[in-house]
């Protein structure tokens, strides 16, 4: 079985500072990750995806993340917060061919302090 | 190209009524996901086609539960009598072939039974 944790449902960072989302993960097989992002009235929205390439994972909107598999971690970086960057931001596993459902974290909803 | 579509994007009905939901995925994916996210819990997988074919249909909650795509082409999520527990926002996704193809969303339903 497979599942997300993601730390910190709200999270503040000031517009300029770095912005990070943690997110762990659990799976039984070598997994493929995601991070989605749903802004305010929309659809969910991929910013990067990792799927056994390169561990570090470059996405829009100058958002990128790391696999670190000894940890369990697939953290979302990005080096200056925009205003715009304010939405909730999903982490998902997927065990891949076969089993390609998404399994969710909880979501951390991200302000952005002028 | 459009985007996933989904109809309609709020409803709101009494407990023993029925509601149908409806998504049109982009043309051409085979792929078609419904997920669910009740009110400040994690997004979760309800099921998935492939062309007209359930291939996983682990996430379904219990038998008032009914999806359908007929012809390959839109799906519908029934919901036959609703339940105060089934409100909450109904996610569509599709995708092509390949496990690590990105699931597009849809911008979901947000049901509500009162």
């Amino acid at each position: 079985a497979q599942s997300v944790t993601q730390l910190g449902s709200h999270v503040s960072v000031s517009e300029g500072a770095l912005v990070l989302l943690r997110c762990n993960y659990s799976s039984s097989v070598p997994p493929y990750l995601f991070w989605y992002v749903q802004y305010p009235n929309q659809g969910l929205q991929l910013l990067l995806k990792y799927t056994s390439a390169a561990t570090l994972v470059k996405g829009i909107n100058g958002f990128e993340a790391e696999f670190k598999k000894s940890e369990t971690s697939f953290h979302l970086t990005k080096p200056s917060a925009h205003m715009s960057d304010a939405a909730e931001y999903f982490c998902a596993v997927s065990e891949g061919f076969g089993n390609e459902k998404l399994t969710f974290g909880t979501g951390t909803r991200l302000t952005i302090i002028p | 190209e459009a985007g996933v579509t989904q109809f309609p994007s709020h409803s709101v009905i009494e407990k023993g009524q029925t509601v149908t939901l409806r998504c049109d995925p982009i043309s051409g994916h085979d792929n078609l996901y419904w997920y669910r996210r009740v009110m400040g819990k994690e997004i979760k997988f309800l099921l998935h086609f492939v062309k007209e074919s359930k291939q996983d249909e682990s996430g379904m909650p219990n038998n008032r539960f009914l999806a359908e795509r007929t012809g390959g082409t839109y799906s519908t999520l029934k919901v036959q009598p609703a339940e105060l527990e089934d409100s909450g926002v109904y996610f569509c996704a599709s995708n092509g072939a390949g496990f690590t193809d990105t699931q597009y969303f849809g911008p979901g339903t947000r049901l509500t039974v009162l």
